[in-house]
């Protein structure tokens, strides 16, 4: 119950296309969602992260959409472009446990 | 940019040996945890400490210790490492209000690998 999956676990998208990875989870607990961007040899790094009062949140080209009835959310890169080539990772907790399930993380590659 | 240190960043080192792998953040968070990666892998938690004098076990078993004697410092050792120990280690930390989860600042890592 604890568990996040992730999925595809690798995406390839052309310049200019959208690229969308998704996560879903069974702990009805979980109150916080981040997903995390990570280049190779690097710590990973904030993305964007909702709560689940809100079904969608949009920052720039990255966009997250939760469903809170289906236990689904979903990362949404608009436009993408080969800097964007990275592995996401997404995540979620409970307030007051302080700790995240991280899923297993999708490695994206976007063509020039 | 989140004020998070590891040293050293890479690390080849002899089975049998002690080592030491340093983790400090300048943000006075109390919320500090290491996790262990593969290259390109999920992450496992496998130390978290919610305030000085304080430290848990994560949900990966490790063989590994650590401390937490000042906020700001939060070391891991491994008294004898053996290749099983060769992976990545991140360090990260957090803010913390009441039971409101935020954020997780990560280190640059520390890439070992045991010989």
């Amino acid at each position: 119950q604890q568990q996040v999956k992730q999925s595809p676990q690798s995406l390839i998208v052309q310049k200019g296309g959208i690229s969308i990875i998704n996560c879903a989870y069974e702990n009805t607990a979980f109150d916080y969602f981040p997903w995390y961007q990570q280049f190779p040899g690097k710590g990973p790094a904030l993305l964007i992260a909702i709560r689940p009062d809100v079904s969608e949140k949009k920052e720039g080209r990255f966009t997250i959409s939760f469903n809170k009835s289906a236990k689904q959310f979903s990362l949404h890169i608009m436009d993408s472009q080969p800097g964007d080539s990275a592995t996401y990772f997404c995540a979620a907790s409970s307030s007051g446990t302080y700790k995240y399930i991280f899923g297993t993380g999708t490695r994206l590659k976007v063509l020039a | 940019e989140a004020d998070i240190y590891q040293t050293p960043r890479y690390l080849v080192i002899g089975t049998g040996k002690k080592i030491t792998l340093e983790c400090s953040q300048t943000m006075g968070h109390d919320k500090m945890y290491w996790y262990q990666q593969d290259p390109g892998m999920e992450l496992h938690l496998i130390h978290y400490s919610y305030g000085v004098n304080s430290t848990e076990k994560g949900d990966l078993s490790s063989e590994s210790t650590v401390s937490r004697i000042r906020t700001e410092h939060f070391p891991l050792t491994l008294e004898s490492a053996r290749p099983s120990h060769t992976s990545q280690y991140l360090c990260a930390s957090s803010e913390s209000a009441g039971r409101v989860t935020y954020e997780q600042y990560f280190g640059p890592g520390t890439r070992l690998t045991v010989t």
